[in-house]
C-alpha cells in the first residue's frame, strides 16, 4: 500500500527564514508529484507539478525537487512571509487514477 | 490556468435530507473528476473517481447509495449526499484532471464544500 509521509507535521518559523518541507513515498512507480497549499476551510491550490522525468520545478520563491531513487520530494520556500502560512500537501501520482496525498505540513510564519 | 468551480461553498441541511454539490471545470474538459472528503486536521481521502459518461468507481468503504456521483458531461460532475446524517458532516472537495492515455497532467481542485448536517 502506497504511503506518503510529510515531515514535519507542523512548523513555525520567523518571517524571512528559508525552509524545507519534506515528502516521502513508498511506491517507486511515479508519474508525477504535485505540491499544494491549503488555507483553512478552503480548497487546494496547486503550487508546483514535477513530472517523473523532471528533477525540479521552480515558481517564484518556491522550488520543488524530486528524487525517485530515494522516494523523496522537497519543497523549498525562500524568504518566508506570513502569507505563506498554510498547510502544504504533496500528492503522489503512481499511475492511472492513483493519487495519494501526504499527511500535510502545517506552516506558520511569524511576523 | 485551469479553473474548477465548486458550489455551494457551505451548506447546512437537516438530517434525512439530500444535498447536491456541483463541480464544474470552467476552461477545460475534465475527462476525470475526483471527489474527496476531508475530516478536521486530516488529509484528503479519495471517495470516488468518475469518468465522463460512465459509472463512478468508489473507494473501499464508501457507500455508493449514499454518495451518488454523476458525471454527465466533460465539464460537470455532481455529488449527492442522500439521507444525510450528522456523521456526514465534513469538507468535500472535487478535483478535475485531463487524461492523455494513462497519464494525468496535474489536478485542479475546487474550493470545497463545508457540509453541516443538523
Amino acid at each position: 500500500k502506497q504511503e506518503v509521509t510529510q515531515i514535519p507535521a507542523a512548523l513555525s518559523v520567523p518571517e524571512g527564514e528559508n525552509l524545507v518541507l519534506n515528502c516521502s513515498f513508498t511506491d517507486s512507480a511515479i508519474y508525477n508529484l504535485q505540491w499544494f497549499r491549503q488555507d483553512p476551510g478552503k480548497g487546494l491550490t496547486s503550487l508546483l507539478l514535477i513530472q517523473s522525468s523532471q528533477r525540479e520545478q521552480t515558481s517564484g520563491r518556491l522550488n520543488a525537487s524530486l528524487d525517485k531513487s530515494s522516494g523523496r520530494s522537497t519543497l523549498y520556500i525562500a524568504a518566508s512571509q506570513p502569507g505563506d502560512s498554510a498547510t502544504y500537501l504533496c500528492a503522489h501520482s503512481g499511475g492511472y487514477q492513483k493519487v495519494t496525498f501526504g499527511t500535510g505540513t502545517k506552516l506558520q510564519v511569524i511576523p | 490556468g485551469a479553473v474548477v468551480s465548486q458550489h455551494p461553498s457551505r451548506v447546512i441541511c437537516k438530517s434525512g435530507t439530500s444535498v447536491k454539490i456541483e463541480c464544474r471545470s470552467l476552461d477545460f474538459q475534465a475527462t476525470t473528476m475526483f471527489w474527496y472528503r476531508q475530516f478536521p486536521k486530516q488529509s484528503l481521502m479519495l471517495m470516488a473517481t468518475s469518468n465522463e459518461g460512465s459509472k463512478a468507481t468508489y473507494e473501499q468503504g464508501v457507500e455508493k447509495d449514499k454518495f451518488l456521483i454523476n458525471h454527465a458531461s466533460l465539464t460537470l460532475s455532481t455529488l449527492t449526499v442522500t439521507s444525510a446524517h450528522p456523521e456526514d458532516s465534513s469538507f468535500y472537495i472535487c478535483s478535475a484532471s485531463q487524461r492523455q492515455g494513462i497519464i494525468y497532467y496535474g489536478y485542479t481542485f475546487g474550493s470545497g464544500t463545508r457540509l453541516t448536517v443538523v
